[in-house]
């Protein structure tokens, strides 16, 4: 079965600098989908990639893929408090028009900025 | 436009009793999924429905069944609840035609499950 790994666990940044937030899968990914998440909260899409080497931007927060399609990178710049969160990633089914869309998730990458 | 709805928002439970959890999903989607996420984990996999039928489930005890209904709400069933039961239950809503970003999930906020 597919395993997704984020790393790091957690993070805290000072407001107004950068960071890098990272999802390795175990297997390819066919469709892999950045959420965002206030503690107990629902899930917020941010963005799906699905090609190997995409990149996706919006506002300050840009989202790659892998060549190999097996690594997702999430990268913040001039973080900002708003920015503070759980970051998740999500994997697709193998093949879409199967039989589910279910997704895999990683464990998740906690935010914290500080002012 | 209303996103995806969950209720209730909060439930607290005894052992051994059944709770039902309710979702409406966004106006034009027809597949709903259900997901429980423990705290400090990702969200798991529970059940999928599309056009009334059941189209994947994770690996959960029987006592969790859900079923969708015409309007293609969804009702989440848990029997003989256990203390491990609690967690955020959510639900998801999506197209489903076969296509990565039409078969983009939108969550709901979530039910806060409490199992005393």
């Amino acid at each position: 079965s597919q395993e997704l790994e984020q790393s790091p666990q957690s993070l805290i940044v000072q407001e107004g600098k950068n960071l890098t937030i990272n999802c390795t899968s175990s297997k390819t990914l066919y469709g892999l989908y950045w959420y965002k998440q206030k503690y107990g909260e629902g899930l917020i899409f941010l963005m799906m990639l699905q090609k190997g080497g995409e990149e996706k931007s919006h506002e300050k927060i840009t989202a790659k893929l892998d060549e190999k399609k097996q690594q997702s990178s999430l990268h913040i710049t001039a973080s900002q408090p708003s920015h503070a969160g759980i970051y998740l990633c999500g994997a697709g089914p193998p093949r879409y028009g199967g039989a589910t869309n279910k997704l895999i998730f990683g464990t998740g990458t906690l935010l914290a900025v500080q002012p | 436009d209303a996103g995806v709805t969950q209720s209730p928002t909060h439930l607290i439970k005894t052992r051994g009793q059944h709770v039902t959890l309710r979702c409406s999903p966004i106006s034009g989607h027809k597949s709903v999924s259900w997901y429980q996420q423990v705290l400090g984990q990702g969200p798991q996999f529970i059940f999928q429905y599309y056009e009334k039928e059941e189209r994947g489930r994770g690996n959960f005890p029987d006592r969790f069944s859900a079923r969708q209904f015409p309007n293609y709400s969804s009702e989440l069933n848990v029997n003989a609840l256990l203390l491990g039961d609690s967690a955020l239950y959510l639900c998801a809503s999506s197209f489903f035609s076969g296509g990565a970003e039409t078969d983009t999930q939108y969550f709901g906020p979530g039910t806060r499950l409490t199992v005393l």
